[in-house]
């Protein structure tokens, strides 16, 4: 089955400085990858949307500028939180388009990662 | 922005009790999933629906999409401590990958 593999899956920063986050589809390409945060007993909100070789796509109220998002692979996409702060601690996920998924009906099914969890002190 | 919203917000039932959890829209979708959370994890598609009135099931799993298609059911039968976690419903459209997801309804099992 198609697999998405997120690192760090935990990160520890200091206030103000830069931490970058992984999502690799392991066992297929994929063209785009989507970026979400999750705030504690809180759901999913999409924050951009990564295609290779092109910007990404942010949702509304999402700062690109704060939220660097390069998807130079048809692999990977990376997220970088710039000049992090204790409000940008979240779990962060991934999920990319491209893979096959058991049981699906053809609709859009897209892989998850295990999430990546950012603390800012 | 297209809602998704979910009831109940949090359940806590007994260990064989059956239980539903809804998923509302005012919007119609093309195709709608739900997906398990556990802490610290990323969520785990269950299943995906895509015809309007359409059932399927997952073992103690029934899930039902609205004739409209613009709500869901998820449906549990003699629930177990294992189906504890958050259950989410995200929807999408033709031609578009991105995923609306629901506002989540937190399961807990007592057993």
């Amino acid at each position: 089955g198609a697999v998405v593999s997120q690192h760090p899956s935990r990160v520890i920063c200091k206030s103000g400085t830069s931490v970058k986050i992984e999502c690799r589809s392991l066992d297929f390409q994929a063209t785009t990858m989507f970026w979400y945060r999750q705030f504690p007993k809180q759901s999913l909100m999409l924050m951009a949307t990564s295609n290779e070789g092109s910007k990404a796509t942010y949702e509304q109220g999402v700062e690109k500028d704060k939220f660097l998002i390069n998807h130079a692979s048809l692999t990977l996409s990376t997220l970088t939180v710039t000049s992090a702060h204790p409000e940008d601690s979240s779990f962060y996920i991934c999920s990319a388009s491209g893979g096959r998924a058991a049981g699906n009906s053809g609709a859009n099914v897209l892989t998850f990662g295990a999430g990546s969890r950012l603390t800012v002190l | 922005t297209q809602l998704l919203e979910q009831s109940p917000q949090f359940l806590s039932i007994q260990e064989g009790e059956n239980l539903t959890v809804y998923c509302n829209s005012s919007s119609v979708f093309s195709s709608l999933q739900w997906y398990r959370q556990e802490p610290g994890e990323g969520p785990v598609l269950l299943v995906t629906v895509v015809t309007g009135g359409e059932v399927k099931k997952l073992k103690r799993l029934t899930f039902q999409f609205g004739d409209a298609r613009k709500d869901s059911s998820l449906h549990i039968t003699a629930a177990q401590p294992g189906d504890t976690g958050l259950y989410l419903c995200a929807a999408s459209n033709f031609g578009n990958e991105k995923l609306t997801f629901g506002t989540g309804t937190r399961l807990t099992i007592i057993p």
